[in-house]
Order: structure tokens, then C-alpha cells, then sequence
């Protein structure tokens, strides 16, 4: 069966200082990979998305970027964090197909910046 | 372009009793329609999808949902409540002419009163 990690799940870091989010998934091959931001425990914004190694769509234009270095390795990154960039941040996969299989989340990463 | 709404952000529905989650959505092709939950502090697990075919879906837990074209509307319902269905729950849509992203609603509270 497929699982998704994703780490760490919580994360405090100071404005300035730099962000790595890592998520990695098991079990599939050549998975569609995305990056979503939650605030306040609502809506969801697509911040990446994936279509193999190497290709990144970036949704919205922001502090942060987003690297798939293997097939199943989908980083999210800052330089300089903002506190703005606090929120709770979701990696998920899914089928590579035309659209109609479902995204599978990962547990998240609390990130607070101070 | 696409978009879902959830137009309550609260729903309050005693144990035992039917209960309903609204969605109304819009895109410019065929829609692929989505439901999740969300439990505090984890990511969204799938409940069930419509792609084609009967409007009736059933999904996950005893969840359900009925997709309308004419209403351009996906509504959540379970004939019976659990406690253990207290929850905010997600919407999504994905136009069906091969966009890879999944617009998410701004999600609906459910709480299960005993």
C-alpha cells in the first residue's frame, strides 16, 4: 500500500532563518506531488504541484520554492522565512492520470514563525 | 476557471439524525468532485469522489453525496450522525479537461451534539 510521510510535524523557527520541509512517498511510481498552505485551520492554497523530477508549477508567487530531486522526494524551502509563512503546510500525491484520482495527505507540518 | 463554495461554515446536527454538508461548484468543463475530513492537527482523508456516472457516490464511514449538474452542486449527507463525524470537511473540484490542480472550499464545521 502507498503512504506518504512528511516531516517534521512541528516546527518553530525564527524570521530570517532558512525552511526545509521534506515529504516522501511509498509504495507508487511517477506520482503527481503537490505542496498545499493552511491558515487558520481553513481554506487550502496550492503552493506547488509536480509532474516528475525536476518540474515544479508554482501556483502562487512567494517566499518559498519547491524541489523534487527523485521521483518521490518533494522538498519545500525558504531562504528567509517571513512570519507570514506560518501556517500549517500538507504534501500530498496522487495517481498521474487525467484527474480523477483523488490526492492522498500527508499529517502536516505546524510551522510558527517568531 | 474553478471554484467550490461551502456556503456554511457550521453545522450543528444532533446524534442519530441525518445530516447534510453543502457545495456548489464551478468550472467550465466536467467536473471531478471530491470530499474530505479533516481531524485537528492532521491532514485530509479522502471520502469519496464523482467522475462519471450515477449522481448517488458512496465513500467512506457511511458517507454519501449527490451530485446535481443542474444545481451545480456535491452535498455531503450521512443518514445518520456519529459523534465521531465531528469534523471540518472539504470540497473540492477539478475541472475534468486534465487541469492538475484541486480547488478546495473553505470547509464546513460538523459538530455531532450526543
Amino acid at each position: 500500500s502507498q503512504t506518504i510521510h512528511q516531516w517534521p510535524a512541528t516546527l518553530v523557527q525564527p524570521v530570517g532563518s532558512p525552511l526545509s520541509l521534506e515529504c516522501t512517498v511509498e509504495g507508487t511510481s511517477n506520482p503527481n506531488l503537490y505542496w498545499y498552505r493552511q491558515a487558520a485551520g481553513r481554506g487550502l492554497q496550492l503552493l506547488f504541484y509536480s509532474v516528475g523530477i525536476g518540474q515544479i508549477s508554482s501556483e502562487v508567487p512567494q517566499n518559498l520554492s519547491a524541489s523534487r530531486p527523485q521521483d518521490r522526494q518533494f522538498i519545500l524551502s525558504s531562504k528567509k522565512l517571513l512570519l507570514s509563512d506560518s501556517g500549517f503546510y500538507l504534501c500530498a500525491w496522487s495517481v498521474r492520470d487525467r484527474g480523477g484520482s483523488p490526492l492522498h495527505f500527508g499529517n502536516g507540518t505546524r510551522l510558527t514563525v517568531t | 476557471a474553478q471554484s467550490v463554495a461551502q456556503p456554511e461554515d457550521q453545522v450543528n446536527v444532533a446524534e442519530g439524525n441525518p445530516l447534510t454538508v453543502k457545495c456548489t461548484y464551478s468550472v467550465s468543463g466536467n467536473p471531478y468532485l471530491f470530499w474530505y475530513v479533516q481531524y485537528p492537527n492532521r491532514g485530509l482523508q479522502f471520502l469519496l469522489k464523482y467522475i462519471t456516472g450515477d449522481n448517488l457516490v458512496k465513500g467512506s464511514y457511511g458517507f454519501e453525496a449527490e451530485f446535481n449538474k443542474s444545481q451545480t452542486s456535491f452535498h455531503l449527507k450521512k443518514p445518520s450522525a456519529l459523534v465521531s463525524d465531528s469534523a471540518l470537511y472539504f470540497c473540492a473540484v477539478r475541472d475534468g479537461a486534465g487541469a492538475n490542480n484541486l480547488f478546495f472550499g473553505t470547509g464546513t464545521r460538523l459538530t455531532v451534539i450526543p
